[in-house]
Protein backbone atom coordinates (compact mmCIF):
# COMPACT_ATOMS: atom_id res chain seq x y z
CA UNK A 1 0.00 0.00 0.00
CA UNK A 2 2.76 2.46 -1.04
CA UNK A 3 1.55 5.93 -0.20
CA UNK A 4 3.77 8.21 -2.38
CA UNK A 5 5.63 5.74 -5.64
CA UNK A 6 8.19 6.57 -7.88
CA UNK A 7 9.04 5.15 -10.43
CA UNK A 8 12.32 4.42 -12.01
CA UNK A 9 14.20 4.41 -8.87
CA UNK A 10 17.60 4.78 -9.91
CA UNK A 11 18.53 5.97 -13.53
CA UNK A 12 21.76 6.42 -15.52
CA UNK A 13 21.92 8.09 -18.25
CA UNK A 14 24.57 10.28 -20.67
CA UNK A 15 24.29 14.08 -20.75
CA UNK A 16 22.53 14.97 -23.22
CA UNK A 17 19.72 12.73 -23.04
CA UNK A 18 15.88 13.44 -22.31
CA UNK A 19 14.85 11.45 -19.30
CA UNK A 20 11.50 11.28 -16.92
CA UNK A 21 10.55 10.64 -13.46
CA UNK A 22 7.21 9.56 -12.93
CA UNK A 23 5.33 10.25 -9.45
CA UNK A 24 2.11 8.66 -8.09
CA UNK A 25 0.01 9.24 -4.81
CA UNK A 26 -3.04 7.45 -3.59
CA UNK A 27 -3.56 9.81 -0.91
CA UNK A 28 -6.25 11.35 -2.49
CA UNK A 29 -4.20 14.25 -1.78
CA UNK A 30 -4.52 17.87 -3.92
CA UNK A 31 -1.18 19.20 -3.93
CA UNK A 32 2.14 17.53 -5.39
CA UNK A 33 5.56 18.66 -5.10
CA UNK A 34 8.83 17.63 -6.71
CA UNK A 35 12.26 18.41 -4.83
CA UNK A 36 15.81 17.91 -5.47
CA UNK A 37 18.56 16.61 -2.77
CA UNK A 38 21.70 17.22 -3.86
CA UNK A 39 24.99 15.34 -2.51
CA UNK A 40 25.09 17.59 0.68
CA UNK A 41 21.84 16.19 1.23
CA UNK A 42 20.38 19.94 0.66
CA UNK A 43 16.88 19.38 -0.48
CA UNK A 44 14.86 22.05 -2.24
CA UNK A 45 11.49 22.51 -4.06
CA UNK A 46 11.10 22.79 -7.64
CA UNK A 47 7.91 22.60 -8.47
CA UNK A 48 4.40 22.06 -6.99
CA UNK A 49 0.89 21.29 -8.09
CA UNK A 50 -2.72 21.64 -6.54
CA UNK A 51 -5.63 19.92 -8.76
CA UNK A 52 -3.41 19.69 -11.91
CA UNK A 53 -2.33 23.27 -11.93
CA UNK A 54 1.29 24.57 -11.22
CA UNK A 55 1.10 26.80 -8.54
CA UNK A 56 4.96 26.98 -7.82
CA UNK A 57 8.00 27.36 -9.76
CA UNK A 58 11.25 27.71 -8.65
CA UNK A 59 14.05 29.31 -10.16
CA UNK A 60 14.48 25.87 -12.10
CA UNK A 61 15.76 25.48 -15.81
CA UNK A 62 13.36 25.51 -18.29
CA UNK A 63 14.59 22.03 -19.19
CA UNK A 64 12.87 20.64 -16.56
CA UNK A 65 9.20 20.27 -17.20
CA UNK A 66 6.46 18.84 -14.90
CA UNK A 67 2.95 17.19 -15.98
CA UNK A 68 -0.03 16.32 -14.33
CA UNK A 69 -2.47 14.40 -15.94
CA UNK A 70 -4.61 14.19 -12.90
CA UNK A 71 -4.13 14.99 -9.33
CA UNK A 72 -2.93 12.03 -8.35
CA UNK A 73 0.14 11.93 -10.64
CA UNK A 74 2.72 14.62 -11.27
CA UNK A 75 5.79 13.77 -13.63
CA UNK A 76 8.87 15.55 -14.57
CA UNK A 77 10.66 15.62 -17.92
CA UNK A 78 14.21 16.73 -18.34
CA UNK A 79 15.69 17.60 -22.03
CA UNK A 80 19.31 17.85 -22.69
CA UNK A 81 20.55 16.31 -19.21
CA UNK A 82 23.70 17.87 -17.79
CA UNK A 83 25.99 16.43 -15.14
CA UNK A 84 24.22 18.85 -12.74
CA UNK A 85 21.63 17.33 -12.51
CA UNK A 86 22.91 13.93 -10.99
CA UNK A 87 20.72 14.44 -7.52
CA UNK A 88 17.74 12.30 -5.84
CA UNK A 89 14.30 13.48 -7.46
CA UNK A 90 11.50 13.67 -4.43
CA UNK A 91 8.09 13.80 -5.32
CA UNK A 92 6.30 14.51 -2.17
CA UNK A 93 1.68 14.95 -2.02
CA UNK A 94 0.14 16.93 0.79
CA UNK A 95 -3.70 17.37 1.67
CA UNK A 96 -5.75 20.11 1.97
CA UNK A 97 -6.05 22.03 5.03
CA UNK A 98 -2.39 19.91 6.24
CA UNK A 99 0.84 21.08 6.77
CA UNK A 100 2.93 17.66 6.38
CA UNK A 101 4.30 16.46 3.53
CA UNK A 102 4.31 13.05 2.26
CA UNK A 103 7.38 11.51 0.36
CA UNK A 104 8.42 9.33 -2.18
CA UNK A 105 11.09 6.70 -2.03
CA UNK A 106 13.32 9.18 -4.18
CA UNK A 107 14.33 8.88 -8.04
CA UNK A 108 18.47 8.70 -8.06
CA UNK A 109 19.77 10.11 -11.18
CA UNK A 110 22.80 9.88 -12.36
CA UNK A 111 23.92 11.95 -15.36
CA UNK A 112 27.36 10.69 -17.28
CA UNK B 1 18.51 31.07 0.71
CA UNK B 2 18.72 28.38 3.08
CA UNK B 3 16.25 28.93 5.66
CA UNK B 4 16.74 26.29 8.16
CA UNK B 5 20.28 25.25 8.92
CA UNK B 6 20.34 22.34 11.74
CA UNK B 7 23.41 22.25 14.22
CA UNK B 8 25.00 19.35 14.37
CA UNK B 9 26.10 18.54 11.18
CA UNK B 10 26.70 14.78 12.59
CA UNK B 11 25.40 13.15 15.74
CA UNK B 12 27.10 10.10 16.93
CA UNK B 13 25.85 8.72 20.38
CA UNK B 14 25.59 5.11 22.02
CA UNK B 15 22.13 3.63 22.10
CA UNK B 16 20.50 4.51 25.28
CA UNK B 17 21.46 8.00 25.61
CA UNK B 18 19.04 10.94 24.53
CA UNK B 19 19.84 12.69 21.24
CA UNK B 20 19.46 16.94 20.40
CA UNK B 21 19.10 18.19 17.47
CA UNK B 22 18.81 22.21 16.90
CA UNK B 23 17.29 24.06 14.25
CA UNK B 24 17.35 27.68 13.65
CA UNK B 25 15.74 29.41 10.92
CA UNK B 26 15.54 33.22 10.21
CA UNK B 27 11.99 34.91 9.32
CA UNK B 28 8.89 34.60 10.63
CA UNK B 29 6.57 31.11 10.47
CA UNK B 30 3.37 29.84 11.03
CA UNK B 31 4.86 26.11 12.08
CA UNK B 32 8.07 24.31 11.73
CA UNK B 33 8.29 20.43 11.11
CA UNK B 34 10.98 17.56 11.65
CA UNK B 35 11.47 14.53 9.07
CA UNK B 36 13.41 11.81 9.11
CA UNK B 37 15.15 10.69 6.12
CA UNK B 38 16.89 6.99 6.34
CA UNK B 39 19.70 6.10 4.30
CA UNK B 40 18.35 5.65 0.46
CA UNK B 41 14.77 6.58 1.47
CA UNK B 42 12.68 9.14 1.53
CA UNK B 43 11.87 11.95 4.11
CA UNK B 44 8.78 11.05 6.63
CA UNK B 45 7.36 13.58 8.79
CA UNK B 46 7.48 13.59 12.46
CA UNK B 47 5.73 16.03 14.23
CA UNK B 48 4.69 19.49 13.47
CA UNK B 49 4.94 22.50 16.25
CA UNK B 50 2.99 26.04 15.76
CA UNK B 51 4.55 29.66 16.33
CA UNK B 52 2.20 29.86 19.29
CA UNK B 53 3.14 26.42 20.61
CA UNK B 54 6.13 26.14 22.66
CA UNK B 55 6.77 22.57 23.63
CA UNK B 56 5.24 19.38 21.79
CA UNK B 57 5.86 15.56 22.43
CA UNK B 58 4.85 12.45 20.53
CA UNK B 59 6.61 9.30 21.76
CA UNK B 60 10.58 9.22 22.48
CA UNK B 61 10.41 12.61 20.46
CA UNK B 62 10.28 16.08 22.35
CA UNK B 63 10.33 19.20 20.25
CA UNK B 64 10.41 23.20 21.60
CA UNK B 65 10.30 26.05 19.79
CA UNK B 66 11.32 29.60 20.72
CA UNK B 67 10.05 32.02 18.36
CA UNK B 68 11.82 34.89 19.75
CA UNK B 69 15.63 33.36 19.14
CA UNK B 70 13.66 31.54 15.73
CA UNK B 71 14.99 28.37 16.73
CA UNK B 72 13.82 25.01 17.76
CA UNK B 73 15.11 21.78 19.11
CA UNK B 74 14.39 18.11 18.99
CA UNK B 75 15.10 15.96 21.13
CA UNK B 76 15.15 12.04 21.06
CA UNK B 77 15.07 9.90 24.13
CA UNK B 78 16.30 7.01 24.95
CA UNK B 79 18.04 6.02 21.43
CA UNK B 80 17.62 2.80 19.26
CA UNK B 81 19.87 2.04 16.67
CA UNK B 82 17.00 2.25 14.23
CA UNK B 83 16.74 6.01 14.72
CA UNK B 84 19.93 6.17 13.03
CA UNK B 85 19.21 8.19 10.39
CA UNK B 86 19.45 12.18 8.58
CA UNK B 87 16.68 14.76 10.81
CA UNK B 88 15.31 18.19 9.25
CA UNK B 89 13.50 20.57 10.22
CA UNK B 90 11.39 22.57 7.93
CA UNK B 91 9.19 26.17 7.71
CA UNK B 92 6.68 27.57 6.05
CA UNK B 93 8.78 29.92 5.39
CA UNK B 94 7.96 30.31 2.06
CA UNK B 95 4.70 30.08 1.92
CA UNK B 96 1.49 28.19 3.07
CA UNK B 97 2.55 25.48 0.17
CA UNK B 98 5.98 25.52 0.73
CA UNK B 99 8.42 24.28 2.87
CA UNK B 100 11.97 25.22 3.67
CA UNK B 101 14.40 22.93 4.76
CA UNK B 102 17.62 23.05 6.04
CA UNK B 103 20.68 20.43 5.71
CA UNK B 104 19.95 17.88 8.07
CA UNK B 105 21.55 16.53 11.21
CA UNK B 106 23.13 12.79 10.38
CA UNK B 107 22.12 10.90 13.58
CA UNK B 108 24.00 7.90 14.63
CA UNK B 109 23.25 5.79 17.38
CA UNK B 110 25.99 3.00 18.12
CA UNK B 111 24.62 -0.31 19.73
Amino acid sequence: DTAVSQTPKYLVTQMGNDKSIKCEQNLGHDTMYWYKQDSKKFLKIMFSYNNKELIINETVPNRFSPKSPDKAHLNLHINSLELGDSAVYFCASRGEAAYEQYFGPGTRLTVT
Amino acid sequence: SQQGEEDPQALSIQEGENATMNCSYKTSINNLQWYRQNSGRGLVHLILIRSNEREKHSGRLRVTLDTSKKSSSLLITASRAADTASYFCATDAGGAQKLVFGQGTRLTINP
